[in-house]
């Protein structure tokens, strides 16, 4: 069936370091992938998100790279921050179901050293 | 605007009492889901809509129930609590179908079922 895994649970970074979360899919018919951030007591919040058709996508700090070959889907951070501690999601849009779905992978944590 | 609102915060209940969990949203948005997070992991979805007086299951459809009468409301009712609901439920809305940079979420209500 569906679903979008992660190959780390946790992430320690040194503040100023560039982070980098990965995550894996299985469903090869998807439309849109996406990175949403989690803090403590918060519902998720959208980062960035990248279409099927393209490999590469940049936002302030935050790059996501699709790589459609092996399912695999990333978050590099740059300079990462106390306030990017968090847990990291990835999440894809299936074709099927009109798009009306997002499905959600198990997350990373990602801790700062100072 | 307000965005997406979720009452209660939290809430205790006993195994077969019943509950409802009320989302409103004041963005106009024709899609509204509901998920649950259990700990260490993603959130699930468990019932969407894709507007008012249109409902579907999602992944753990079992043991609730939703209903859109209006675009701004979209409440999740637990029928007979079970132990195995205990959970952190997310509600969250977006303007259409597609991507997933217009989905907001609620605060999140935090479910004990003794």
């Amino acid at each position: 069936g569906e679903s979008v895994g992660l190959h780390l649970p946790t992430l320690s970074v040194q503040e100023g370091d560039n982070s980098i979360i990965n995550c894996a899919y299985s469903n090869s018919a998807s439309d849109y992938f996406i990175w949403y951030k989690q803090e403590s007591g918060k519902g998720p919040q959208f980062i960035i998100d990248i279409r099927s058709n393209m490999d590469k996508r940049q936002g302030q700090r935050v790059t996501v790279l699709l790589n459609k070959t092996v399912k695999h889907l990333s978050l590099q951070i740059a300079a990462t921050q106390p306030g990017d501690s968090a847990v990291y999601f990835c999440a894809e849009i299936p074709f099927v179901g009109g798009a009306s779905k997002i499905i959600f992978g198990s997350g990373t944590r990602l801790s700062i050293r100072p | 605007n307000a965005g997406v609102t979720q009452t209660p915060k939290f809430q205790v209940l006993k195994t077969g009492q019943s509950m409802t969990l009320q989302c409103a949203q004041d963005m106009n948005h024709e899609y509204m889901s509901w998920y649950r997070q259990d700990p260490g992991m993603g959130l699930r979805l468990i019932h969407y809509s894709v507007g008012a007086g249109i409902t579907d299951q999602g992944e753990v459809p079992n043991g609730y129930n939703v209903s859109r009468s209006t675009t701004e409301d979209f409440p999740l009712r637990l029928l007979s609590a079970a132990p195995s609901q205990t959970s952190v439920y997310f509600c969250a809305s977006r303007e259409r179908p597609g991507t997933g940079r217009e989905q907001y979420f609620g605060p999140g209500t935090r479910l004990t079922v003794t």
